[in-house]
């Protein structure tokens, strides 16, 4: 069974640095992309990247380029979303997706930030 | 790619169909022939579903009541008969041409 488990809610605050993680099981982690995606409060779905485990190759929207990080770790089987300083702005729920058809996701992290 | 939906929102009366429509600012068609455009479900304090993959395949567990047609730019999913448990948020998203992935606006189902 397709599983994507993603951590708990944070709340930090601006200025501060998280990185929120997406852990795979129930398929083969390093051939298939995974996928994070914002949905800010009472919003659509926005499309952050993607990352393919196998060679780390990682594609990013122009939206959140130099915003974000992701990574993935292949021993875990562990995808990674990752901010050096957060913003108000940030306060989002935080979905990953497994490939570029969304066929699973995980149950999402709702990240506040908040002085 | 621009991709957009309407309505924005839906009111439908149990057991009536609904139809939502998305359209694209240029052809879904990939070089491979295929059709990278998906529809998904978002319900109350869930997390999104995938419905149809490659504009009309259904996905496992789906109800045969929803259907997805279309080609090029313009693209439909249709309700039959809408049940209580179809309330939610539909959305589009084409995945021919990215980065970026991109999503529709969504459409807002509700029941009258």
């Amino acid at each position: 069974e397709v599983q994507l488990v993603q951590s708990g809610a944070e709340v930090k605050k601006p200025g501060e640095s998280v990185k929120i993680s997406c852990k795979a099981s129930g398929y083969s982690f390093i051939s298939n992309w995974i996928a994070w995606v914002r949905q800010m409060p009472g919003q659509g779905l926005e499309w952050m990247g993607v990352i393919y485990p196998g060679d780390s190759d990682t594609r990013y929207s122009p939206s959140f380029q130099g915003q974000v990080t992701i990574s993935a770790d292949k021993s875990t089987g562990t995808a990674y979303l990752e901010w050096n300083s957060l913003k108000a702005s940030d306060t989002a729920m935080y979905y990953c997706a497994r490939g570029t058809t969304g066929d699973f996701w995980g149950q999402g992290t709702l990240v506040t930030v908040s002085s | 790619v621009v991709v957009t939906q309407s309505p924005l929102s839906l009111p439908v009366t149990l057991g009536q169909p609904a139809s939502i429509s998305c359209r694209s600012s240029q052809s879904l068609v990939h070089n491979d022939g295929d059709t990278y455009l998906h529809w998904f479900q978002q319900r109350p304090g869930q997390s999104p579903r995938r419905l149809i993959y490659k504009v009309s395949n259904r996905d496992s567990g789906v109800p045969d009541r929803f259907s997805g047609s279309g080609s090029g730019t313009d693209f439909t999913l249709k309700i039959s008969r809408v049940e209580a448990e179809d309330v939610g948020v539909y959305y589009c998203m084409q995945g021919t041409h990215w980065p970026p992935i991109t999503f529709g606006q969504g459409t807002r189902l509700e029941i009258k």
